[in-house]
């Protein structure tokens, strides 16, 4: 069975404190790592998604990396606006529907 | 506005009840999805859809149903609602059902079974 788990569940910076948050993956023949911003009340909303161990992809503060067990989101002198769920997802073989499996999320807040 | 759109946004349901939550895409995707959001459990596929006229069981399938008569919408049926169908769910979509695109999400819709 696929399982992903991500640490911590909750994460306090303050703004410019830079750190990374951890997703753990079990699947058998990944075929993509997903990772999602999520707003309060709102739905995720997409961010990268990585293929091969040793992938890496950055978009402004955000740096996602990859490797054969786990994947990180490396945030670099965070803002205030930065503070969200993210959550990381894994997506299985074709044959059970190309079905995302995802982590509970880490809550990050960035205080100013 | 390109994206996919939910409704109704909340629901307070009585149980028994049926509803129908709707979802609707103008992306022209071919793969849609539905997950339940629940605390401490994350989200979960409830039924998918590869194309129109195909749908698929996910993992937490049983009182819901779903039909894809067109590319458009992929509504979401509880028959007879019961407390533990309280949840936010979220429909999504993919431009086909390959690992290479990432699914979009739609805001959801809060329901409450009493």
């Amino acid at each position: 069975e696929d399982q992903v788990t991500q640490s911590p569940e909750a994460l306090r910076l303050q703004e410019g404190e830079s750190s990374s948050l951890n997703c753990s993956y079990t699947v058998s023949g990944l075929r993509g790592l997903f990772w999602y911003r999520q707003d309060p009340g709102k739905g995720p909303e997409f961010l990268f998604t990585l293929y091969s161990a040793g992938e890496e992809k950055e978009k402004e503060r955000l740096k996602a990396t990859l490797t054969k067990k786990e994947s990180f989101l490396h945030i670099t002198a965070p803002k205030p606006e930065d503070s969200a769920t993210y959550l990381c997802a894994v997506q299985a073989p074709e044959t059970s529907g190309s079905r995302l499996t995802f982590g509970e999320g880490t809550q990050l807040t960035v205080n100013p | 506005i390109a994206g996919i759109t939910q409704a109704p946004t909340s629901q307070i349901l009585a149980a028994g009840r049926r509803m129908t939550l709707r979802c609707t895409q103008d992306m022209r995707h071919n793969a849609m999805y539905w997950y339940r959001q629940d605390l401490g459990l994350g989200l979960r596929l409830i039924h998918y859809s590869n194309t129109a006229g195909t749908t698929g069981k996910g993992e937490v399938p049983d009182g819901y149903s779903v039909s894809r008569a067109n590319t458009d919408d992929f509504p979401l049926t509880l028959a007879s609602a019961v407390p533990s169908q309280t949840s936010v769910y979220f429909c999504a979509s993919s431009p086909d059902s390959s690992s290479y695109n990432e699914q979009f999400f739609g805001p959801g819709t809060r329901l409450t079974v009493l």
